[in-house]
């Protein structure tokens, strides 16, 4: 099974302020990663798909790069309503289709 | 609009059973793989499992540690999803969700608000 690691666990930034959020995975998984944003109470919400394309209706903002086991969300200048839970997802070796951890990203 | 929307949750007793349904509108359902995935309370996303369209006979993939006791299952003609959940214990408490599956299989671009189910004697 591969594991998707993500760093940080918490994220903690000002709106205005640039975001990094990190995903590790602990073998290759091409470029078949995706990355979903969560409110509480929500459902995820998927922003980026195979590594670097954005969802339909994503702000510019948010952008993914990477391959292989080395991927980043980065949201270039933070809103008010980014502040969420960001998880990474993987299905190249499937079943299962495994999830990262998640990183909170809070307000300062 | 493309709507899944899930229902079935409760209450139940350890060793108990509960099923759970989704029903998806806006799009052609037989068309797409279709997934449950859940989040126990506090923590993070878990893939359950997959349903497969007619053209892949209908199978279906199971996490680990829900096979054998959980069971998908799909009625086209109604649109529908569901999860025939048996043999529960605690640790099955969570939200669940049906997603549909697009990327060529890698993500899903359509969830449902979930539907909670817990465990408890």
């Amino acid at each position: 099974e591969i594991v998707l690691t993500q760093s940080p666990v918490t994220l903690s930034l000002s709106p205005g302020e640039r975001a990094t959020l990190s995903c590790r995975a602990s073998q290759s998984v091409s470029s078949y990663l995706a990355w979903y944003q969560q409110k509480p109470g929500q459902a995820p919400r998927l922003l980026i798909y195979d590594a670097s394309n954005r969802a339909t209706g994503v702000p510019a903002r948010f952008s993914g790069s990477g391959s292989g086991t080395d991927f980043t969300l980065t949201i270039s200048s933070l809103e008010p309503e980014d502040f969420a839970v960001y998880y990474c997802q993987q299905r190249t070796s499937w079943p299962p289709y495994t999830f990262g951890q998640g990183t909170k990203l809070e307000i300062k | 609009e493309v709507q899944l929307v899930e229902s079935g949750g409760g209450l139940v007793q350890p060793g108990g059973s509960l099923r759970l349904s989704c029903a998806a509108s806006g799009f052609t359902f037989s068309d797409h793989y279709m997934d449950w995935v859940r989040q126990a309370p506090g923590k993070g996303l878990e893939w359950v499992g997959r349903s497969r369209i007619k053209a892949n006979n209908y199978t279906t993939e199971y996490a680990a540690s829900v096979k054998g006791r959980l069971t998908i299952s799909r009625d086209d003609s109604k649109n529908s999803l569901y999860l025939q959940m048996n043999s529960l214990k605690t640790e099955d408490t969570a939200v669940y969700y049906c997603a549909r599956v697009q990327c060529a299989g890698s993500c899903y671009d359509y969830w449902g608000q979930g539907t909670l189910v817990t465990v408890s004697s």
